[in-house]
């Protein structure tokens, strides 16, 4: 079956880094995204990781590794505003994304 | 990235009848567009996928004489939900995907509907 693992939630400090892992299993691979949702809005496009390593851009960086089936999102310099549920979405053999439920980051002052 | 628009942002309906919803792509030909559907503090759930001038293939569970799908042109999908219950409140996202391109879906700011 296909199935993504994150924490529920994770509270960090302003100013901050933070680590959000993602463990998958999907039937094929081609790759995968990371998104940023706050409540009552729809998801917008972070990451996407197709090949093994970290991609960097600017306070957000992504890293794959498709052996082991993990990727994690760091988010760096942490603002009030990052604030928000950050989901990792593998895309499968089809190009269709897996979703979970997401990892609802909360930043305090 | 694209550009993609829903209408309405927002709708409340009475029990019994239906609301189109509308996701247009202002810059990009989307060849397919995906329908999601997200309830409170869950993942989003894909509803149905649409290639631009073909019928809608529905995932398990989704009613297709339901929630009726219109992919007519490449900038234009619709949903519409027929004789809306309560349970059918949520909010609704729709995304786009261009030919050649799979590794780009875009997302559009989605529609929240309340059925009273």
């Amino acid at each position: 079956g296909q199935n993504i693992d994150q924490p529920t939630e994770m509270t960090a400090t302003e100013g901050a880094i933070v680590q959000i892992n993602c463990t998958y299993q999907t039937s094929g691979f081609n790759g995968l995204f990371w998104y940023q949702q706050h409540a009552g809005e729809a998801p917008t496009f972070l990451s996407y990781n197709v090949l093994d390593g970290l991609e960097e851009k600017g306070r957000f960086s992504s890293f794959l590794s498709r052996s082991k089936g993990y990727s994690y999102l760091l988010l760096k310099e942490l603002q009030m505003k990052d604030s928000a549920s950050y989901l990792c979405a593998p895309l499968d053999s089809n190009y269709q994304l897996i979703w979970g439920a997401g990892t609802k980051l909360i930043i305090k002052p | 990235g694209a550009v993609v628009s829903q209408h309405p942002s927002w709708v409340i309906c009475k029990s019994g009848t239906s609301v189109k919803i509308e996701c247009r792509s202002l810059d990009f030909q989307a060849t397919t567009m995906f329908w999601y559907r997200q309830f409170p503090k869950q993942s989003l759930m894909l509803m149905a996928t649409s290639n631009e001038g073909s019928k809608a293939t529905y995932e398990q569970g989704v009613e297709k004489d339901k929630f009726l799908i219109n992919h007519a042109s490449l900038t234009l999908s619709t949903l519409t939900v027929t004789s809306a219950h309560p349970e059918d409140s949520s909010f609704y996202i729709c995304s786009v995907r261009t030919s050649g391109r799979a590794y780009e879906q875009y997302f559009g700011p989605g529609t929240r509907l309340t059925v009273t």
